[in-house]
């Protein structure tokens, strides 16, 4: 069965601190890995790594997959109080009745204190 | 203007009601998926349509029961409301699914459904 195990579970940090969020995998023939953040609301989505995108960047926020390892760090530098949520992995697989069938992890709940 | 958007935000119900959520996007998707996210916050697939076909059923009660009018709308009616079908419900789009491309899939608010 599909599994996506994200750690840590939480972690505080001050305004300013590097975050690194850990997701790993068991999936069949994987196909995407993607990262949500999460606040109040509706799931945001940050970043899609394929196997031909294995590493992606925007601002402050920086994730790269390592399919040897079945894993995926989100990297959050300069980290401030907005970036205080829950960051969620998934994944999908290849096989055709996983399409689109993403399995999320539990995520990781962020708290930036100032 | 909003992506994807479900109503009602908020829906509080006795338990053996009967009740829908309903969800739009304008994004031109093809593709579009309802998830549920209990109490522990995890994110679970329920179902997903594409261009009015049902793609995705996943082990669900039967009691839950999606339609899909056209490519842009998709609601989730549920019968006999249980106390577990407490849950917050997110409706989700993305381009169609296909051999070649993974398209990451957009998510609406969310209706928080409390069954008591």
């Amino acid at each position: 069965e599909d599994k996506v195990v994200q750690s840590p579970l939480s972690l505080v940090v001050h305004e300013g601190d590097t975050v690194t969020l850990n997701c790993s995998y068991e999936v069949t023939n994987f196909r995407s890995l993607l990262w949500y953040k999460q606040e109040k609301k509706a799931p945001t989505f940050l970043f899609m790594l394929t196997s031909s995108g294995i590493e992606k960047k925007s601002g402050r926020l920086s994730s790269i997959l390592d399919k040897k390892e079945l894993s995926s760090i989100l990297n959050i530098t300069a980290t401030q109080t907005g970036d205080s949520a829950i960051y969620l992995c998934a994944v999908e697989g290849g096989t055709t009745d996983s399409w689109g069938k993403l399995q999320f992890g539990a995520g990781t709940q962020v708290v930036v204190t100032p | 203007d909003t992506a994807v958007s479900q109503t009602p935000k908020y829906l509080v119900t006795q338990m053996g009601n009967d009740k829908s959520i309903k969800c739009e996007q304008n994004l031109g998707h093809d593709t579009m998926y309802w998830y549920k996210q209990d109490s522990k916050k995890f994110l679970k697939i329920m179902f997903s349509y594409n261009n009015k076909e049902l793609i995705i059923n996943e082990t669900v009660p039967n009691r839950f029961s999606p339609k899909s009018p056209d490519k842009a709308h998709l609601n989730l009616h549920i019968n006999s409301l249980e106390l577990g079908d407490s849950a917050v419900y997110f409706c989700a789009s993305s381009q169609e699914r296909t051999y070649a491309t993974p398209y990451e899939q957009y998510f609406g608010p969310g209706t928080r459904l409390t069954v008591t």
